[in-house]
């Protein structure tokens, strides 16, 4: 099983709106429903942003969305503030009990 | 909302075995799913594995021969030992809950480095 392919950066300037993909395969991306979203702050522990695909957890603003594409998920974030600057990883279950985690993605806000 | 944290040694010899413990607070460990994910410094996320509090596990294949997971309901405490370590393993070891397939409670983290 192979990690799920995130880019390593993206950047966008405050107030607009970046996405970042999240490429795997018709074995986990591709056929389950069960792909998630963690942050993670500089030092600080992952935080759960997105499950489900599109869910948010309670507390987690509405700027945050999420959606699939055949073997491809992806994490939009809106109205981009400099709070957002963090490491974004994306995760899926890929059968038998197993799940994978993306590369991460550090987004950058200008 | 409960709380997790993880314990242990923070160095451990290459060819040893790294042990740690995660304590759960706020809540009871019971009829949960708990997970340990690990991070090599300056890269991303591996997941190790998974047990239930009956004790029934699920490792990531590339570290099951060297995993193992415990449960002690009693202490509401869970571990990890991971056997035969080399620099390889020098990471920041997570615990953190399972609810389906997503971890939505994370312990702070604990570095491990492996040196002699």
């Amino acid at each position: 099983q192979s990690a799920l392919t995130q880019p390593r950066s993206v950047s966008g300037s405050p107030g607009q709106s970046v996405t970042i993909s999240c490429t795997g395969t018709s074995s986990d991306v591709g056929f389950y429903n069960f792909v998630a979203w963690y942050q993670q702050l500089p030092g600080k522990a992952p935080k759960l942003l997105i499950y489900g695909v599109s869910e948010r957890p309670s507390g987690v603003p509405d700027r945050f969305s999420g959606s699939k594409s055949g073997n491809t998920a992806s994490l939009t974030i809106s109205g981009l503030q400099a709070e957002d600057e963090a490491d974004y990883y994306c995760c899926s279950y890929a059968g038998s009990s197993s799940v994978l985690f993306g590369g991460g993605t550090k987004l950058t806000v200008l | 909302q409960v709380q997790l944290q993880e314990s242990g040694p923070g160095l451990v010899k290459p060819s040893e075995t790294l042990s740690l413990t995660c304590t759960v607070s706020g809540g009871s460990i019971s009829s949960y799913y708990w997970s340990w994910i690990r991070q090599p410094p300056g890269k991303g996320l591996e997941w190790i594995g998974y047990i239930y509090t009956t004790g029934s596990t699920n490792y990531n294949p590339s570290l099951k021969s060297r995993v193992t997971m415990s449960v002690d309901t009693s202490k509401n405490q869970f571990s990890l030992k991971l056997s035969s370590v080399t620099a390889a393993d020098t990471a920041v070891y997570y615990c953190a809950r399972l609810s389906g397939w997503d971890l939505p409670n994370w312990g702070q983290g604990t570095l491990v480095t492996v040196s002699s």
